[in-house]
């Protein structure tokens, strides 16, 4: 089944913990991004990534870092989580870049509470 | 830039009534593509329909239509007699064919709470 997973799907943590956020599809897809979606304000690009190895910013990276070292896989990373990172994380991804403005396969959520 | 403006934030309804969800956006661009997402309590994305820019001809899919206008740049999202399981948020969403640079992918808009009283 086509399918973009995320662990985990719940997450508290405490100011400063380092943690990771796993993203993975398995469509072979060129192109990842992650959102967050915050009460009032939709969902906002944090960063995407158009293939291996290439990672570029969204409209809100501040406190974030991505990596892209395989093609399935790409990590959100909190290197020192704080209480307004609490949200809704969602991982995308795209066949390329043809098709990101077109289809665009979101995973489960995962739910961040920092406190 | 691009912009999706959901002005209504909550939406409450007694079941079978029809509500219609506004949407209203922007962009320079001919070539975009424009969609309507639903998000129930349970947390994810559910994909609901999407519109090119060159395709104005109007959906209907069950009690879900769809209305657009580029005229009025807008992409309205109607329940006909509504039901408790429509209960959820609601995102319009946009896409440009190729963006300018700066963020990649889709904008959405705030989104609209639609409340389904029975």
């Amino acid at each position: 089944e086509a399918q973009v997973t995320q662990n985990p799907r719940y997450l508290i943590t405490v100011t400063g913990k380092k943690l990771t956020v796993t993203c993975s599809q398995n469509m072979n897809h060129e192109y990842m991004s992650w959102y967050r979606q915050d009460p009032g304000l939709g969902l906002r690009q944090i960063y995407y990534s158009m293939n291996v190895e290439v990672t570029d910013k969204g409209d809100v990276p501040e406190g974030y870092k991505v990596s892209r070292k395989e093609k399935r896989n790409f990590p959100l990373i909190l290197e020192s989580p704080s209480p307004n990172q609490t949200s809704l994380y969602f991982c995308a991804s795209s066949l390329n870049r043809d098709t990101i403005s077109y289809e665009q396969y979101f995973g489960p959520g995962t739910r961040l509470t920092v406190t | 830039a691009q912009k999706v403006t959901q002005a209504q934030t909550e939406i409450s309804v007694v079941e079978k009534e029809d509500v219609t969800l506004d949407c209203v956006y922007e962009t320079r661009d001919t070539t975009y593509y424009l969609f309507w997402y639903k998000q129930p309590p349970s947390g994810e994305l559910v994909f609901l329909i999407r519109r090119n820019s060159f395709d104005e001809q109007n959906e209907i899919s069950g009690r879900y239509s769809w209305n657009f206008q580029k005229s009025t740049s807008s992409f309205n999202f109607t329940i006909t007699a509504s039901q408790v399981v429509d209960s959820a948020v609601y995102f319009c969403a946009l896409s440009e064919r190729y963006s300018g640079g700066g963020a990649d992918g889709l904008t959405f808009g705030k989104g609209t709470h639609l409340i389904i009283q029975p």
